[in-house]
């Protein structure tokens, strides 16, 4: 089974600039996930889609942040503006979540490295 | 926020030996899942312990959950140098949402 896709690998720009990411979760997950994880700390959750619904976006900071995913398959995330506190890694998770009375773990992308400069 | 805190926040052993990394929550759970992470990579699930479970075994992996001291606790046993990451608990009040911990940072060392 082909894992979670995500890209670019790693992006530097400058503060104030806007950037996106993309990520491809696999095939099946209606379930999709885009956490930030600052060096050093564990990852916090930005947003949760359930197929093209938004679950949980509280910890999204929506006067810079927002994500889509259309059609309940590819999702992206984008920062406009950046600010140099953004600078982090940018981590998507696919789930099957609760199935066949068995509850799933996520499966993540590598992530996208972002430094704002 | 972070709901859960590994403890030790770093480790550092010799191939061969164990590993154990304890996770202590703050608020009531029905699952808690642990995953590695290796540096520069996404996390790799690793283990899922429901809150009516006590223990739970995978390979060469223990996970204990103790719910009336909100802690668990993973187990290496036999460690290669090849588990060299960090390890992150994360908890989960509903079936979907998982909160991470602050993580541990194991280095075995050949």
């Amino acid at each position: 089974e082909a894992g979670v896709a995500q890209s670019p690998r790693y992006k530097i720009i400058e503060k104030r600039q806007s950037v996106a990411f993309w990520c491809n979760p696999i095939s099946g997950h209606a379930t999709l996930y885009w956490y930030q994880q600052i060096l050093g700390q564990g990852p916090k959750l930005l947003i949760q889609f359930q197929n093209n619904g938004v679950v949980d976006d509280s910890q999204l900071p929506k006067d810079r942040f927002s994500a889509e995913r259309l059609k309940g398959v590819d999702s992206t995330l984008k920062i406009q503006p950046a600010k140099l506190e953004d600078s982090a890694v940018y981590l998507c998770a696919s789930s099957l979540g609760f199935t066949g009375g068995r509850l799933n773990g996520y499966t993540f992308g590598s992530g996208t490295r972002l430094t704002v400069v | 926020s972070q709901q859960g805190e590994e403890d030790p926040q770093a480790l550092s052993i010799q191939e061969g030996e164990n590993a154990t990394m304890n996770c202590s929550y703050k608020t009531s759970i029905n699952n808690l899942q642990w995953y590695r992470q290796n540096s520069g990579r996404g996390l790799v699930h690793l283990i899922l312990i429901r809150s009516n479970e006590r223990e739970k075994h995978s390979g060469r992996l223990r996970v204990t959950l103790d719910t009336s001291k909100k802690s668990s606790s993973l187990l290496i046993t036999a460690s290669r140098a090849a588990d060299t990451a960090s390890y992150f608990c994360a908890t989960g009040r509903s079936f979907q949402k998982l909160v991470f911990g602050t993580g541990t940072r194991l280095l075995v060392s050949p």
